[in-house]
């Protein structure tokens, strides 16, 4: 069965800095991986996604991710984090090799940006 | 297009209560799921449908009834509210093996 653990629960940067989310997965299968993130109050929205192809991805806000096979990981980066980008983040793998469209989420890792 | 909706925003139930949450979605997506969000605990699946008629029970489906009598539409059901059935629930649809869309979740407190 996939798994996905998200290394931080808590990151603190402070703004314009780079930052980087963890997260590995575990899976005998192909997999599709994910990123959401969850602004305060608010439902989930997709920043970016693996599928297939290139290993590096990019997304909405100036993010991106890297998917390491070895590694079995998919960290999201951002070279420079603004105040606005303060929020939850949840990595997710396909369950089953995406056969049905399950996902399974990591617990999320809270982002805050300082001035 | 509304995306995916979910009716009520927030609710309050006393133990033992019922009530029943409504997820809408207008993208003709085949599938759709019900998740609950508590601190720290990521996002567990509760029940999904993979088509009209059809269910399955996700990671923690205890206490909750689903039903998918129309594409567009996915409801859950609380028969007997538990103070432990308080959260946030979210709704969610999509294709198959791509990326899901969410609702804008459903707080609900049971005292």
């Amino acid at each position: 069965a996939q798994s996905v653990t998200q290394l931080d629960s808590q990151v603190p940067v402070f703004e314009e800095a780079p930052v980087e989310l963890r997260c590995n997965y575990s899976s005998s299968v192909s997999v599709y991986l994910f990123w959401y993130v969850q602004y305060p109050n608010q439902g989930l929205q997709l920043l970016l996604k693996y599928l297939s192809g290139s290993t590096l991805v990019k997304g909405i806000n100036g993010f991106e991710a890297e998917f390491n096979k070895s590694q079995t990981s998919f960290h999201l980066r951002k070279p420079s984090v603004h105040i606005s980008d303060t929020a939850e983040y949840f990595c997710a793998v396909s369950a089953d090799g995406g056969s049905q469209g399950n996902l399974i989420f990591g617990k999320g890792t809270k982002l805050s940006v300082k001035p | 297009n509304a995306g995916v909706t979910q009716t009520p925003k927030f609710r309050v139930l006393k133990t033992g209560q019922s009530m029943t949450l409504l997820c809408a979605q207008d993208m003709n997506h085949e599938y759709m799921y019900w998740y609950r969000q508590d601190p720290g605990m990521g996002l567990r699946l509760i029940h999904y449908s993979v088509g009209e008629g059809t269910t399955a029970k996700g990671e923690v489906p205890d206490g909750y009834n689903v039903s998918r009598l129309k594409k567009q539409n996915f409801l859950l059901g609380l028969e007997s509210a538990a103070p432990s059935q308080t959260s946030v629930y979210f709704c969610a649809s999509n294709r198959g093996y791509n990326e899901q869309f969410f609702g804008p979740g459903t707080r609900l407190t049971v005292l």
